[in-house]
């Protein structure tokens, strides 16, 4: 999967608890996203970074914070999960520009009960 | 309505048929446009990519895009069991915010 690691990969946690997910890649790639995946409405982007301490939002923002304190770690994190926050989190890394291949992770099924 | 819209299926077809599938957007900024396939509990892998109109072709895999009618698809020539999958369609205009389909689940019989 093109070097890239998620961390974990399933997690249970009550509402109401903070959560951080963590995306770890050895490609060197510039470029990190977040997706969620829920049926019925496909991939949406959270956040992406393009570079260390460089973020921005994307579609599905709201709930959700990231940090990128070196290039190759992209942490997500839930501060106060709901469950409407339960789905499955994609990290994806590309190395920029128009036109690049972006490449997902594994994934990491998050239940919020 | 969606920004992209794309029918979930299922679709299932015999071995060796040939697999048609389409995604429609209403955004006109779309200007990259890509096709992954995702097995079952994995993650998305880039099948085709294409830029501006035009078709693409790989393989058994044709990548086709009119944005006239803001219409994409995926043509899968002589479909085997392993191409068994969900296929998204994606879409960006500057390519660090893609915008996807909800996938349609295909199903190849042997």
């Amino acid at each position: 999967d093109a070097g890239i690691t998620q961390s974990p990969r399933h997690k249970v946690t009550e509402t109401g608890t903070p959560v951080t997910l963590r995306c770890h890649q050895t490609e060197n790639h510039r470029y990190m996203y977040w997706y969620r995946q829920d049926p019925g409405h496909g991939l949406r982007l959270i956040h992406y970074s393009y570079g260390v301490k460089d973020t921005d939002k994307g579609e599905v923002s709201d709930g959700y914070s990231v940090s990128r304190s070196k290039t190759e770690d992209f942490l997500l994190t839930l501060e106060s999960a709901t469950s409407s926050q339960t789905s499955v989190y994609f990290c994806a890394i590309s190395d920029g520009g128009k036109g690049t291949e972006a490449f997902f992770g594994q994934g990491t099924r998050l239940t919020v009960v | 309505q969606k920004e992209v819209e794309q029918d979930p299926g299922p679709l299932s077809v015999p071995e060796g048929a040939i697999v048609s599938l389409n995604c429609t957007y209403s955004n006109s900024a779309f200007q990259y446009f890509m096709w992954y396939r995702q097995y079952s509990r994995k993650g998305p892998e880039l099948l085709m990519y294409t830029y501006s109109s035009g078709n693409k072709e790989d393989g058994r895999f044709t990548a086709q895009v009119d944005k006239s009618s803001k219409y994409i698809s995926l043509f899968i020539r002589d479909s085997q069991p392993s191409d068994s999958a969900t296929y998204l369609c994606a879409m960006s205009a500057n390519n660090n915010d893609m915008r996807f389909g909800a996938g349609t689940r295909l199903t190849v019989k042997p």
